[in-house]
């Protein structure tokens, strides 16, 4: 079965700086995709930033971005010029393709932004 | 347009009562899945319907789980009898089915928050 870790349980930044956070996961498939989903307190849980594994280029979305390294099977997420409003819980998650397929997450990152 | 909605947001109950939890889905889509999350751990899959039917119900616990989607349209998900074990946060997602799952988008309830004492 796949695995997905979060290293990191809790993480801060500064207003304004960038905070990258860790996801690494573990399967034997070369075809699946990879996603952040973030969910702020008390708050619907919302997809930020989703990764074809057979795309090279890593996925990009304004101020939110990946490192996507597919031989080491590394999917971290990097926030950009972060703002209070990006203070939530980011989840990692991996799916394998077809509709209704499971995902598999991680534990979570706490994010703190600091004002 | 309204998003998945569940309720209630919060439930507090004893060990061996009994908890029903429901989902509303975003009208129109066909696939609902039931995720949990306990305290510090990974989300985890519960199981995934496709309008009224049970796709894969892979991930419920035990016999104790019981959920159904009448018409296919709302999902209850009941825990009989409730063990402190259960305590977590159920999740509830829904999806249209759209023949490409590259455009397969999830939609996440807020959650409910469920404490078993």
């Amino acid at each position: 079965a796949q695995t997905v870790t979060q290293s990191q349980p809790e993480m801060s930044v500064q207003e304004a700086e960038t905070v990258t956070l860790s996801c690494t996961y573990d399967t034997s498939e070369s075809d699946y995709y990879l996603f952040w989903y973030k969910q702020p307190p008390s708050r619907q849980m919302i997809l930020v930033i989703r990764q074809e594994a057979y795309k090279q280029q890593n996925a990009t979305e304004n101020r939110f971005s990946v490192n996507f390294q597919k031989a080491a099977k590394s999917f971290s997420l990097k926030i950009s010029d972060s703002q209070l409003g990006d203070a939530a819980m980011y989840f990692c998650a991996y799916r394998s393709p077809g509709i209704g397929n499971q995902f598999y997450f991680g534990t979570g990152t706490s994010l703190t932004v600091i004002p | 347009e309204a998003g998945v909605t569940q309720f209630p947001s919060h439930s507090v109950i004893e060990k061996g009562q009994t908890v029903t939890l429901r989902c509303d889905p975003i009208s129109g889509h066909d696939n609902l899945y039931w995720y949990r999350r306990v305290m510090g751990k990974e989300i985890k899959f519960l199981l995934h319907f496709v309008k009224e039917s049970k796709q894969d119900e892979s991930g419920m616990p035990n016999n104790r789980f019981l959920a159904e989607r009448t018409g296919g349209t709302y999902s209850t998900l009941k825990v009989q009898p409730a063990e402190l074990e259960d305590s977590g946060v159920y999740f509830c997602a829904s999806s249209q089915v759209t023949g490409l799952v590259d455009l397969e988008k999830l939609f996440f309830g807020s959650g409910t928050q469920l404490s078993v004492l």
